[in-house]
């Protein structure tokens, strides 16, 4: 079992709909989550960081985490065709060591017009 | 503040060589991790550095080492270079690394092995 799953996609939607994006952890030990979204050809960016049970919410994006079931989740609201990129799940390998994230595969978004 | 700097942005080296990878963290941040990117692999972590010191290390051979310098800037590097090292290498820095902070990327160096 990897320890970061996410669909690899694409996931296509159009545009101002809901993108729903999920990943999924093995290691209960995991403090802190992060999604990073990464353009073709650059490095990734943070877009959410999430450390406790619940929703958390910044303008378009709501990160969601269940610590029981080790999902955690990322809805964007208003889906624009600049959203288009692979959205990366990461999680702290707290367990594992210090700073040490531990990244799913990504999953590609496309937003149609 | 400036972002995490990376140098060289691109390098093509041969079979055999060695390479040298430079991190400049964003001011006052004092952990510096290494990543590196291919498609068939991901995103995969190589090792962490704070305040001189290796505190963690990924699954990858000796070959692969780094170093952390009293202002924080790092360095990374690859000997005997192999096809498969061909990839992106990710620096990304975060202010005291314990576990929770969030950590902000360089462009990267993009190492292309011949």
């Amino acid at each position: 079992q990897k320890e970061v799953e996410q669909n690899s996609g694409p996931l296509s939607v159009p545009e101002g709909a809901i993108a729903s994006l999920n990943c999924t952890y093995s290691d209960r030990g995991s403090q802190s989550f992060f999604w990073y979204r990464q353009y073709s050809g650059k490095s990734p960016e943070l877009i959410m960081s999430i450390y406790s049970n619940g929703d958390k919410e910044d303008g378009r994006f709501t990160a969601q985490l269940n610590k029981a079931s080790q999902y955690v989740s990322l809805l964007i609201r208003d889906s624009q065709p600049s959203d288009s990129a692979t959205y990366l799940c990461a999680v702290n390998g707290f367990s594992g060591g210090y700073n040490k994230l531990i990244f799913g595969a990504g999953t590609r978004l496309a937003v149609h017009p | 503040k400036a972002g995490v700097t990376q140098t060289p942005r691109y390098l093509i080296k041969t079979r055999g060589q060695q390479v040298t990878l430079s991190c400049s963290p964003i001011s006052g941040h004092r952990s510096v991790s290494w990543y590196q990117q291919t498609p068939g692999q991901g995103l995969q972590f190589l090792f962490e550095y704070f305040s001189e010191t290796q505190r963690n290390k990924g699954n990858f051979p000796g070959r692969f080492s780094g170093r952390q310098f009293s202002n924080s800037r790092s360095e990374m590097n690859v000997s005997t270079l192999e096809l498969g090292d061909s990839a992106l290498y990710l620096c990304a820095s975060s202010p005291e690394g314990d576990g929770t902070d969030t950590q902000y990327f360089g462009p990267g160096t993009r190492l292309t092995v011949l």
